[in-house]
């Protein structure tokens, strides 16, 4: 199996303009993540999905983040309009639940893209 | 909430050393703990995975263990070598099947 696929793998955009960040997660995985790791706040989880449903966004920072997840094996992440804050690195990882409850997350490990470099100036 | 403290924050070793990396976390209401390994400009690589129910897992040189009640664990790394030079994460999936890192342990293993 190839891993969780992102694109780009670096993303340099003047602030104000539209970025979008792909990810495929592992082929048969049904929960995919979505986080943002910087200096001062670490890893943090932004949303996750199930079966291509979004069933946390608590962690979006804001109106001008939005993620989809049209089918199983394609997710975006939107910034728009991208501020200089929200360079970060993004990473999208995934998981497999044998029978597709949240509870299950607990027994399988997440498995992480390489994440996608972004910088806004 | 949920915090996750990893002591120290850097750590520089000779190689073959025996060292251990600690996490701590504030609410026990856990549902596994996960030790992940960081390679600088990359993703994370899951290095062991305890459940809440258990007390230690191994894999290799590796051995982590968890004491829920006091919301400590322990990776020890036995006969480092360089090649475990990387960053070290811990992360707690909490009530709410979250992860929730610890900030790491950027570890040197020097030749």
């Amino acid at each position: 199996d190839a891993g969780v696929i992102q694109s780009p793998r670096h993303e340099v955009t003047e602030m104000g303009q539209e970025v979008t960040l792909r990810c495929k997660p592992i082929s048969g995985h049904d929960y995919l993540f979505w986080y943002r790791q910087t200096m001062m706040r670490g890893l943090e989880l932004l949303i996750y999905f199930n079966n291509n449903v979004p069933i946390d966004d608590s962690g979006m920072p804001e109106d001008r983040f939005s993620a989809k997840m049209p089918n199983a094996s394609f997710s975006t992440l939107k910034i728009q309009p991208s501020e200089p804050r929200d360079s970060a690195v993004y990473f999208c990882a995934s998981s497999l639940s044998p029978l597709g409850t949240a509870i299950y997350l607990g027994t399988y490990e997440q498995y992480f893209g390489p994440g996608t470099r972004l910088t806004v100036t | 909430k949920q915090e996750v403290t990893q002591i120290p924050a850097a750590l520089s070793v000779p190689e073959g050393e025996n060292l251990v990396l600690n996490c701590s976390f504030t609410d026990s209401a856990i549902y596994n703990l996960q030790w992940f390994r960081q390679d600088p400009g990359k993703g994370l690589t899951s290095l062991l995975l305890i459940q809440s129910s258990q007390r230690e897992q191994t894999s290799g040189r590796l051995n982590a263990s968890l004491d829920k009640s006091s919301g400590r664990s322990t990776l020890y790394i036995a006969a480092s070598q360089p090649g475990d030079s990387a960053t070290y994460l811990c992360a707690v999936m909490d009530s709410s099947y979250k992860l929730i890192f610890g900030s790491g342990t950027r570890l040197l293993v020097r030749p």
